[in-house]
């Protein structure tokens, strides 16, 4: 499977405890980006990166979050100190941005299927 | 309009039936109006990118149009079959970074 894999896909935890997830964009997608989505609501902005630079953060990123994409390949989002508002599915997607695609394709977020979070 | 909005919020039709959605968008800066598809533990699968006012897209029985000037775009689907039922999201670029913002979604259920 070529697309964009997320791990774990289902994570529970107790309130105060630490948690990371995975993301591994589509190889050679220089755009990363990471959406929260809650209940009823559409997937909010969280951050973004080209290659491994980190060049936008939401102001929904708390400082209990952090996210990283050390080698500009896969990223890692990590939020410590988890309270039960965190919990929420987590999406990463990866988009061209640049290379063999041109125009609007290379704008296409291709999306994981997320990491449901459940803060107890 | 501030946000991206959606309507409605959830829709049961019979098999068979054709639909359409609404999704409102900032028609100031804009640059390009996403529509995703998004199964239930499913990926959300892209279906249309639309820059153009007047942008009209097809795929199968599912099209889409896009009015800039207004800021909105309509989602159709004709001859609805279960396999169609998903929430249907609208997203606008926006920013240097090109992040999507998004509607909360149509929730369609086609009815066998």
């Amino acid at each position: 499977d070529t697309g964009v894999s997320q791990n774990p896909r289902h994570k529970i935890t107790k309130r105060g405890q630490n948690v990371t997830f995975r993301c591994d964009p589509i190889s050679e997608h220089n755009r990363l980006y990471w959406y929260r989505q809650t209940l009823g609501q559409g997937p909010e902005f969280l951050t973004y990166f080209q290659n491994e630079a980190q060049l936008e953060k939401s102001r929904l990123l708390s400082d209990r979050f952090s996210a990283e994409r050390p080698k500009g390949s896969f990223s890692t989002l990590e939020i410590q100190r988890t309270e039960q508002g965190d919990s929420a599915m987590y999406l990463c997607a990866s988009s061209p941005g640049k290379g063999r695609d041109r125009g609007i394709a290379k704008n296409i977020q291709y999306f994981g299927a997320g990491t449901r979070l459940s803060v107890l | 309009i501030l946000n991206v909005e959606q309507s409605p919020q959830s829709l049961h039709v019979q098999e068979g039936d054709s639909t359409n959605f609404t999704c409102s968008f900032p028609s100031s800066n804009f640059y390009a109006l996403h529509w995703y598809r998004w199964e239930t533990a499913k990926s959300p699968e892209a279906l249309f990118v639309m820059t153009l006012n007047g942008d009209e897209k097809k795929k199968g029985r599912i099209s889409a149009t896009l009015n800039t000037k207004e800021g909105y775009s309509y989602l159709y689907i004709k001859g609805s079959q279960p396999e169609d039922s998903a929430t249907y999201l609208c997203a606008s670029v926006s920013g240097s970074a090109r992040q999507l913002t998004f509607g909360s979604g149509t929730q369609l259920t086609v009815l066998p």
